[in-house]
Formats: structure tokens, sequence, C-alpha cells
């Protein structure tokens, strides 16, 4: 398997523009996390999908973000408009379902986003 | 609120020797614990998970500690070497499900 794809993996944008990040989890993984990291605030969990339904979405910062999860193989996080305290280092991460919650999450690689 | 506390911050070591990482949290009620590595550059990977009725977990060269009634967690690593360099994060998790409590990691260097 090829694990968790993300793209892109660097993104350089302008304040004000739209930004989709992607994520394809690994396949059979009824769970997907989105998570921001910055040197700041360390890794932040915005949002997690169960069976392509989203479950919490406290995380997410304010309206400007929001996920979606159209089918078990693709998920994106949109940005719109962007500012430049978005600029962070962006992670989609799956897990399986096993019975009771202690499970791990696979990690992608990331999309590095600085917006100017 | 929720907290969880890493220390040290930042740590040095020699090559193959041993060092001891820290975990303390205030999250309840408890779940699970977990520790994750992160290389420069890369997402985390799970190192070990443990819930409310573990002690101990290895991995490798790693080994989770968890002491639930002072709430506190370590990972000891053996016998370091290069490759350890890298950011340990400590996660907790409460019992109601996926709520996440993350530690800001401590930044290890392993020099030759």
């Amino acid at each position: 398997d090829a694990g968790v794809i993300q793209s892109p993996r660097h993104e350089v944008t302008e304040m004000g523009q739209e930004v989709t990040l992607r994520c394809k989890p690994i396949s059979g993984h009824d769970y997907l996390f989105w998570y921001r990291q910055t040197m700041m605030r360390g890794l932040e969990l915005l949002i997690y999908f169960n069976n392509n339904v989203p479950i919490d979405d406290s995380g997410m910062p304010e309206d400007r973000f929001s996920a979606k999860m159209p089918n078990a193989s693709f998920s994106t996080l949109k940005i719109q408009p962007s500012e430049p305290r978005d600029s962070a280092v962006y992670f989609c991460a799956s897990s399986p379902y096993i019975q009771g919650l202690a499970e791990t999450q696979y990690f992608g690689p990331g999309t590095r986003l600085l917006v100017l | 609120k929720n907290q969880v506390e890493q220390s040290p911050q930042s740590l040095i070591i020699l090559e193959g020797k041993n060092c001891t990482l820290q975990c303390n949290y205030t999250v309840s009620p408890f779940s699970n614990l977990r520790w994750y590595k992160q290389d420069t550059g890369r997402g985390p990977v799970s190192l070990t998970i443990m819930t409310f009725s573990e002690n101990t977990k290895s991995n490798g060269r790693y080994t989770a500690t968890l002491d639930a009634d002072t709430k506190q967690s370590s990972l000891h690593i053996t016998a370091s070497q290069l490759s350890d360099s890298a950011s340990y994060i400590c996660v907790v998790s409460e019992d109601s499900g996926y709520a996440l409590n993350f530690g800001k990691g401590t930044s290890l260097l392993v020099t030759p």
C-alpha cells in the first residue's frame, strides 16, 4: 500500500486566495483526520470523518475552513479566503476501525502551506 | 482544560547513550496515550499506544511506561542511534472518543 497520499506537498499562495488540500487515505480505513501543525501550537486536530461522515469539526478554526469527504478514497480541506496565519503544515491521517479506539493513525507526508 | 506537557523541550545526546522523555497530562477521563516519532519534514509515525490497564509497552529500542494514577508517561530510548534524531510527540485521548490532546513534542538530536 502506498500509505496516505497528500497533494500538493508544497503550496505558496497570496492572501485572499482559495487553497484546496487533497488527501487519499489508506484503502479500507474507516477514519480520516485532518491536522494542522505549527511551531507555536504543535499538532492540532481540525476535523475527522468516519465512513465519509464528519464526526467532529470542533477543531476547525473558523468558517474560512471547510472539509469534505465525497467518497471513501478522497477528502479535501479548503481555506477560503486564505490568510498569512494559516501558514502551517497540514497533515491527513487515516486509521482502520478496531473495537475500541486505541488504533494506530497513519499520517501522510503533509502539505506545507505558505500564505503571503 | 486538558493539557499534555512534555519535557524536556529539546535534548542532545551522544550516539549509543540512553535517554528518557517525559509526558505529564491532566486529561480526564483517560482513554489511551500514544507516542509518535516525527522525522523532519515527515508525518508522525506511531511508536506505542497504551490504554489505562497497560503500564509498559516496547517497540524495539523504544519502551513507553504509563502511570495512570500520577498521570505520567515516559519514553525510554535505549542505545540511541543517529536515526533517532526526531521530534517525539505524546498524545492523550479522552474517553469520549477521538478527542485528542497533543503535547508540543521533545526535539531529540543524537550526535556522533
